[in-house]
């Protein structure tokens, strides 16, 4: 079967940087998405990885390893307002996306 | 501004009641879809279409149906079926399979509640 796997939910300090990971087992892959999900909000598009490597976009990165079926979104300079859902798709072989559950992540001052 | 569109944000089901949750986009994408948001769980997909007057099912399609008449609009009915309707319902759209780093675009969404 298809897989996507993230934490649950992390905790970090406002200022501070978060690395929130996500393996995946899918059937193909045709890239992977990242989004942002305030509570009670739509998903917002952040990254988008198909190949190996960094991808940088300001305080925002995204890491992709086709051959480990890992990628992570290393969030930076965190600041309160990102406070919120990180959601990893996976788009597969038949062109679908398939989602994980998402990383609750929650920022102290 | 170019967007997609839910409403209502909140509705209200009544036992044996059939409802509609409509999804307008001025995106000009041809692929729209149809989530499920339930909490702790990831997005489960009812419903999406490609093309105008095709469409086909996602892994939760019972108890739903949906249709597609025009580009901008894909509505989605949630039938007396769906015995546990309860959840966050997302509309996205894109530009389809041929454009594949091309991401979603999602609606505010639609909060569903059993009265």
């Amino acid at each position: 079967g298809q897989n996507i796997d993230q934490p649950t939910e992390m905790t970090a300090t406002e200022g501070a940087i978060v690395q929130i990971n996500c393996t995946y087992q899918t059937s193909g892959f045709n890239g992977l998405f990242w989004y942002q999900q305030h509570a009670g909000e739509a998903p917002t598009f952040l990254s988008y990885n198909v190949l190996d490597g960094l991808e940088e976009k300001g305080r925002f990165s995204s890491f992709l390893s086709r051959s480990k079926g890992y990628s992570y979104l290393l969030l930076k300079e965190l600041q309160m307002k990102d406070s919120a859902s990180y959601l990893c798709a996976v788009l597969d072989s038949n062109y679908q996306l398939i989602w994980g559950a998402g990383t609750k992540l929650i920022i102290k001052p | 501004d170019g967007g997609i569109t839910q409403s209502p944000k909140y509705l209200f089901r009544k036992e044996g009641q059939n409802v509609t949750l409509s999804c307008e986009q001025n995106l000009n994408h041809d692929a729209m879809y149809w989530y499920r948001q339930d909490p702790g769980q990831g997005l489960r997909l009812i419903y999406y279409s490609q093309i105008v007057n095709d469409f086909q099912k996602g892994d939760i399609a019972e108890g739903y149906s949906v249709s597609r008449e025009k580009k901008e609009s894909f509505p989605l009915t949630v039938t007396s079926a769906q015995k546990n309707p309860t959840a966050f319902y997302l509309c996205a759209s894109s530009f389809g399979t041929g454009h594949v780093n091309q991401p979603q675009h999602f609606g505010d969404g639609t909060r569903l509640s059993i009265l």
